[in-house]
């Protein structure tokens, strides 16, 4: 059983630029979440997606966006990136509708914004 | 909108001590609350969870925690601490209403030897 894959493990933007991060969810599960943690904090809910469609989303403005894929992979978008933006993007993966569910952690994309 | 406090940014315990970290919620609704470990350079794991049912749960590498609602707390426990338990650890929070989890700030696990 594959785990939850994210890809680039690394990254570094300049203010203003446009990125996407992409995220392989576990087999099997049809529900993506991302989440940014900037550095010694917590992870904070940016959006949920299950079945192609956003299912919930947290405090972030709308250069945040994202997409989900037939097959349950999916996409993090941010434009007009800022100093601020500079975080670990973590991915996560469950069955299901709900996060009460187990949710599967990928080990994340470091971004980091010049 | 629910919310988590963890109790101390920092624990520090010698090996084979108890290890107690501390989690208070808020919610409006019942809540879903969550216990995670972050290890360097990974995602987060979950080490347990409480939904309906059981208040003592038990999870995985000896970990339990206890939901108290009144006292909104979810604590968690390990009778005897290993070196390989050293890590941050978040507890989260979510309920039915919606799918947002807010996790806590995070605590660092250190075990001395």
């Amino acid at each position: 059983e594959t785990g939850v894959t994210q890809s680039p493990t690394h990254l570094i933007k300049t203010r203003g630029q446009q990125v996407t991060l992409r995220c392989s969810s576990q087999s099997g599960h049809n529900t993506v979440s991302w989440y940014q943690q900037a550095l010694g904090q917590g992870p904070q809910f940016i959006f949920q997606y299950y079945r192609e469609e956003e299912n919930g989303r947290g405090n972030f403005p709308p250069r945040f966006s994202g997409l989900q894929f037939p097959n349950y992979s999916s996409e993090l978008n941010v434009n007009a990136l800022e100093l601020d933006d500079s975080a670990l993007y973590l991915c996560a993966s469950n069955k299901g509708q709900k996060n009460y569910n187990e949710q599967f952690f990928g080990p994340g994309t470091r971004l980091t914004v010049l | 909108a629910q919310s988590v406090t963890q109790l101390g940014s920092h624990v520090s315990v010698s090996e084979g001590a108890l290890v107690l970290l501390r989690c208070n919620y808020s919610s409006s609704v019942p809540p879903y609350l969550f216990w995670y470990v972050q290890y360097p350079n990974q995602g987060l794991q979950l080490l347990l969870k409480y939904t309906t049912g059981a208040t003592l749960v038990k999870g995985i590498n000896g970990f339990e925690a206890e939901f108290k609602k009144s006292e909104t707390s979810f604590h968690l426990t390990k009778p005897s601490a290993h070196m390989s338990d050293a890590a941050e650890y978040f507890c989260a929070v979510s309920d039915s209403d919606n799918n947002d989890m807010r996790f806590g700030a995070g605590t660092r696990l250190t075990v001395k030897p």
